[in-house]
């Protein structure tokens, strides 16, 4: 069965250290991924999105995902987390069904030290 | 302003009262989504529908009916709700594999 996991519920990183959030996925074929990102009270905002091409994906507010086949993982960073970055994020995966099914992760809760 | 709009924003209500959860949006998308939320599950598929007059189950539809007599109303309705249907509650729309999401409704049932 498709699965979406994320093996960190929380994580508390300090103001300007590097961040890395970790998704792994289950799946038969190339799957469309996608990472989200939730602040308090708001709905879900698309940070980045893998398709095909290169595996190194850019997304906004300065994060980044890699797309590893062999590892059937998505990983998302950041070089340095800003205060603002404290938020809920989820790793999606698409996948070609009767009506291109998307799959969220139970997501991990991120805490920013000042 | 385009988008996608949830009403009303916060709902209490009794166990066994009809509710219905309203979603609009403005870009004329076909697929439109009900997700819950729900601590340690994510979001989870409730109903979506692919066109107007079109709509189907996902994972989680016991309990849940929806409409869509026009493309950018995607109501959803507790018929008889139970408190196990406490949750946060998101609309989305999607271009492509693309979704965009409401601002969620907060559903408390007593």
């Amino acid at each position: 069965a498709q699965s979406v996991t994320q093996p960190d519920i929380h994580i508390t990183v300090s103001e300007g250290a590097s961040l890395e959030l970790r998704c792994n996925y289950s799946y038969g074929a190339t799957p469309y991924l996608f990472w989200y990102v939730q602040s308090p009270g708001q709905g879900l905002q698309l940070l980045l999105k893998y398709f095909s091409g290169d595996t190194l994906v850019q997304g906004i507010k300065g994060f980044e995902a890699e797309f590893k086949r062999s590892q059937s993982s998505f990983n998302l960073r950041k070089p340095s987390v800003h205060w603002s970055d404290a938020a809920e994020y989820f790793c999606a995966v698409g996948m070609k069904t009767s009506y291109d099914k998307v799959i969220f992760g139970p997501g991990t809760s991120l805490s920013v030290i000042p | 302003d385009a988008g996608i709009t949830q009403s009303p924003r916060y709902k209490i209500t009794e166990t066994g009262r009809q509710v219905t959860l309203m979603c609009h949006q403005t870009w004329s998308h076909s697929y439109m989504f009900w997700y819950r939320q729900d601590l340690g599950h994510g979001l989870r598929l409730i109903y979506y529908s692919a066109a107007a007059d079109i709509t189907d189950k996902g994972e989680v539809p016991d309990g849940y009916v929806v409409s869509r007599s026009k493309t950018e109303n995607f109501p959803l309705t507790l018929e008889s709700a139970t408190r196990s249907q406490t949750s946060v509650y998101f609309c989305a729309s999607r271009r492509d594999y693309e979704q965009y999401f409401g601002p969620g409704t907060r559903l408390t049932v007593t």
